[in-house]
Formats: structure tokens, sequence, C-alpha cells
């Protein structure tokens, strides 16, 4: 089965922090997502990454940056945590091509205070 | 900008009912999919629908999708409780992002 880990489940940070969400993917998937969901809002695309070391802005790429320098992990990162970043995160990965699903972690439920 | 919006944003219906929801998308589409997601849980892909066809089914689902409307609907028969979750459509645009709409709560009550 394909597993896609998000290496937290919940996690509190003070405002100011620097906040890394990890996303491990082990079915060698091209491209791999940063989505932020919010209530009424759906999913927000924040990142997108089609390869290693590449990487596409999404809707709203403000206040976040990414890393990834393994093809299995794309990691998120909170330059300087606000509470207004506080919510839901879900990572996800596919194989590239058009008809492809994508397969999602469980979530990281990040409150900033 | 969200590229999907589904309609209703609530929908509760009794175990047993059919269920519809709906999605419309603003721009040229290669394929169209339906995501569920249980409460607080990442998302499952449910069913993939390409620009070239009009219906899908799989198990209690059918999805159809019509192009010149830009609209896609998911119907699950004969619902039962354990249906009960959010279901989203998905679109992949170009650089293969894949973006979602706002989604449906469904409840299915006993």
């Amino acid at each position: 089965d394909v597993k896609v880990t998000q290496s937290s489940r919940y996690l509190v940070k003070r405002t100011g922090e620097k906040v890394f969400l990890e996303c491990v993917q082990d079915m060698d998937h091209e491209n791999m997502f940063w989505y932020r969901q919010d209530p009424g809002l759906g999913l927000r695309l924040i990142y997108f990454s089609y390869d290693v070391k590449m990487k596409e802005k999404g809707d709203i790429p403000e206040g976040y940056s990414v890393s990834r320098e393994k093809k299995e992990r794309f990691s998120l990162i909170l330059e300087s945590a606000s509470t207004n970043q506080t919510s839901m995160y879900l990572c996800a990965s596919s194989f590239r091509g058009w008809n492809t699903e994508a397969f999602f972690g469980q979530g990281t439920r990040l409150t900033v205070v | 900008s969200q590229q999907g919006e589904e309609d209703p944003q609530a929908l509760s219906i009794q175990e047993g009912e059919n269920a519809t929801m709906n999605c419309s998308y603003k721009t040229s589409i290669n394929n169209l999919q339906w995501y569920r997601q249980n409460s607080g849980r990442g998302l499952v892909h449910l069913i993939l629908i390409r620009s070239n066809e009009r219906e899908k089914h799989s198990g209690r689902l059918r999805v159809t999708l019509d192009t010149s409307k830009k609209s896609s609907s998911l119907l699950i028969t004969a619902s039962r409780a354990a249906d009960t979750a959010s279901y989203f459509c998905a679109t992949v645009l170009l650089a293969q992002k894949l973006v979602f709409g706002q989604g449906t709560r469904l409840t299915i009550n006993p």
C-alpha cells in the first residue's frame, strides 16, 4: 500500500517560531503537494514539487517555503509562525502524468499560539 | 483561487436514499477526480473521469462529466451511515497542479 506519512498529527507552536512540517512517501512519486484546509475554504494549494529541488507556488505561498532535497521527502517551512497559520496541513503525492490519483497523509493540525 | 466549487456545501439525507453532489470548474480540464475525507483525516481518491468520458461507475458511485457546462456530479446510491464524510472534486491544471473545490459535507442519518 502507498504510504504518505506526516511527521506530526498535532503540533502547537508559538508565534514567531520557525516550524517544519515533514512529509515522506514510499511510492517513488514524482509529485508532492502541500495544502492547508480551513473550514469553509476547502483545500488550498500552498506549494507543489514535481521533482527533487523543483517547486512551484500554489495559491497561497505567502509565509511558507518548501524544501525537496530527496524524492521521498517534502518539507513545509513556516519561517515565522503566525496565528493565522493555525490550520490543518495536508501533504499528498502522485506519479507524474495527467491521469494519476493523489495519495494523502493523515494531516497535521497546527495551532500557533 | 479555487478551481472547483461544490454544491451543495452540506447535504443531509436518510440512510438508503441517494446523494447527489455537484462540482463546477472554471478552466479546461484533462480529467476530474473525486475524493472523500472522513472527519479530521486525509483524503482518499474515489474515482477519476477523463475529459472524453461522460459517465463512469464504481460500485455505488456514479460520476458524470459535462465539459460544455464545466460541471460534474457524484451520485452515491443506497447511502449508508459509513458514507458520512466530506466529498471534494479536484482538477489537474497546467504543470500538474492538483487543485480542489470547497467540498460537500454529507451526513447520512440512520
